[in-house]
């Protein structure tokens, strides 16, 4: 069964620290989608990333990064050089693309992330 | 700008009471879904569906009841509402292949 872990609840960070949030996630299908949401105070849930099962390759944006590695089957998160506006709940989730829940989301439980002036 | 709504972004309500909570798109996406977010437990789906005539259950769907009236309008329904489906509901969208889902803002729902 499909299922991620963001075993993180919560983490503080003071402004300018780097902060890696770690999604671990499992799955039978080979072929598979990753994502990064955020969900700032106000409460909308933006779209970060997607990445499909056959492209390891890292990615920035700017102060975030990800690197996915399927040997460990993790994805996580880093921001560099957190600011007070990285403030919010990640959400790490997953997409299978065959069988009867292809193209629903698996969500983990959320990582909260405090940055501190 | 090609959006997701969702109204009401707040209500409160009885215990009893029936509540429809209603979700409009204008991206033109073919798939659309209802979460419901609970603290501590990340989002979970309620009912999704693919097209008009295509609509199924999610994960928590008991309670609950879905309408897809056109390709762009989803309408969640609570027939009789309970405390404990007091959360944040979230309504999202979808292209066929793609994968990454698109969220309206959230109602936040409360059953006294």
């Amino acid at each position: 069964a499909q299922k991620v872990t963001q075993a993180q609840t919560e983490i503080s960070v003071v402004e300018k620290e780097d902060v890696t949030l770690d999604c671990v996630y499992e799955t039978r299908d080979t072929t598979y989608y990753l994502f990064w949401y955020k969900q700032p105070p106000s409460g909308e849930l933006v779209f970060l990333i997607r990445r499909n099962s056959f492209d390891e390759q890292n990615e920035i944006s700017g102060r975030y990064s990800w690197n996915f590695q399927k040997s460990t089957s993790s994805f996580n998160f880093t921001i560099t050089a957190s600011q007070v506006v990285d403030s919010a709940v990640y959400f790490c989730a997953l997409s299978e693309t065959y069988g009867g829940s292809q193209g629903n989301l698996i969500f983990g439980k959320g990582t909260k992330l405090s940055v501190k002036p | 700008d090609a959006d997701v709504t969702q109204t009401p972004r707040n209500r409160i309500t009885k215990t009893g009471k029936r509540i429809m909570l209603e979700c409009s798109q204008t991206k033109g996406h073919d798939r659309m879904y209802w979460y419901r977010q609970d603290p501590g437990l990340g989002l979970r789906l309620i009912y999704y569906s693919f097209d008009v005539k295509d609509i199924n259950k999610g994960e928590i769907s008991d309670g609950y009841s879905v309408s897809r009236q056109a390709q762009a309008k989803f309408s969640l329904s609570l027939e009789s509402a309970i405390p404990n489906q007091t959360a944040l509901y979230f309504c999202a969208t979808s292209v066929a292949g793609a994968y990454e889902q698109y969220f309206g803002p959230g109602t936040r729902l409360t059953v006294t």
